[in-house]
């Protein structure tokens, strides 16, 4: 069974850090890797898809890692801006399936 | 192009009140699927359902759940004789097929409060 989990679960930081959100999960046999963002009240926005053959995947100020061997993604967003603050979410996917991790709520202080 | 629509955005029952959840999928799309939110956790598979078949339920409890994906209309969720601890936010995502790296599009969830 997939277990996926996301370290911390908050972050506040001032506007223009840089931020690092970490995910990891338990099975390596994964299709692929996606990070999400999610607005309150609102669904779930797609950001990144790493295929499992890849490394990494970039998007503006978003670029997300993908480790497979040791279990690990990694999202970078560079130069916080108020506009990030958010729920994250990892998840790993296998087949149509998708095992999300409980998320990190970022909160980017003007 | 409309995304993946739910309604209601919320939903009050009293324990043993039946609650139905709509899910319209994107215009292209015929794989649903349904994904429940509980409080500090993160999203859980619940049902996987083409267009009249259900294709992988094993998320899905076993008693008072049930889903549906008919060939007009949209998906629904329903869920009997619902319970305090039903509540939650219910996710419906669609993708256009089913392959190794097919995005799903999610939509805006729905609210379920059990008093």
């Amino acid at each position: 069974k997939q277990e996926v989990t996301q370290i911390p679960a908050a972050l506040s930081v001032p506007e223009g850090e840089n931020l690092v959100l970490n995910c990891s999960f338990t099975d390596s046999a994964i299709y692929n890797l996606q990070w999400f963002r999610q607005d309150p009240g609102k669904g779930l926005t797609s950001l990144l898809l790493i295929q499992s053959s890849q490394r990494e995947q970039t998007s503006g100020r978003l670029n997300a890692s993908l480790d497979k061997s040791s279990g690990r993604s990694t999202l970078y967003i560079a130069a916080s801006q108020p506009g990030d603050s958010a729920t994250y979410l990892c998840a790993a996917g296998f087949d149509y399936k998708l095992s999300f991790g409980a998320g990190t709520t970022v909160t980017v202080r003007a | 192009n409309a995304g993946v629509m739910q309604n209601p955005r919320h939903l009050v029952r009293r324990r043993g009140q039946e609650a139905r959840l709509r899910c319209s999928p994107m215009k292209g799309h015929s794989h649903v699927y349904w994904y429940r939110q509980l409080p500090e956790e993160g999203l859980k598979f619940m049902v996987y359902l083409q267009k009249e078949n259900i294709i992988d339920e094993s998320g899905m409890p076993k008693e008072r759940f049930s889903a549906e994906f008919p060939k007009e209309g949209p998906s629904i969720l329903r869920i009997q004789q619902v319970v305090r601890g039903d509540s939650a936010a219910y996710f419906c995502a669609s993708s256009r097929d089913r392959g190794r790296d097919e995005k799903l599009f999610f939509g805006s969830g729905t609210q379920l409060s059990v008093l």
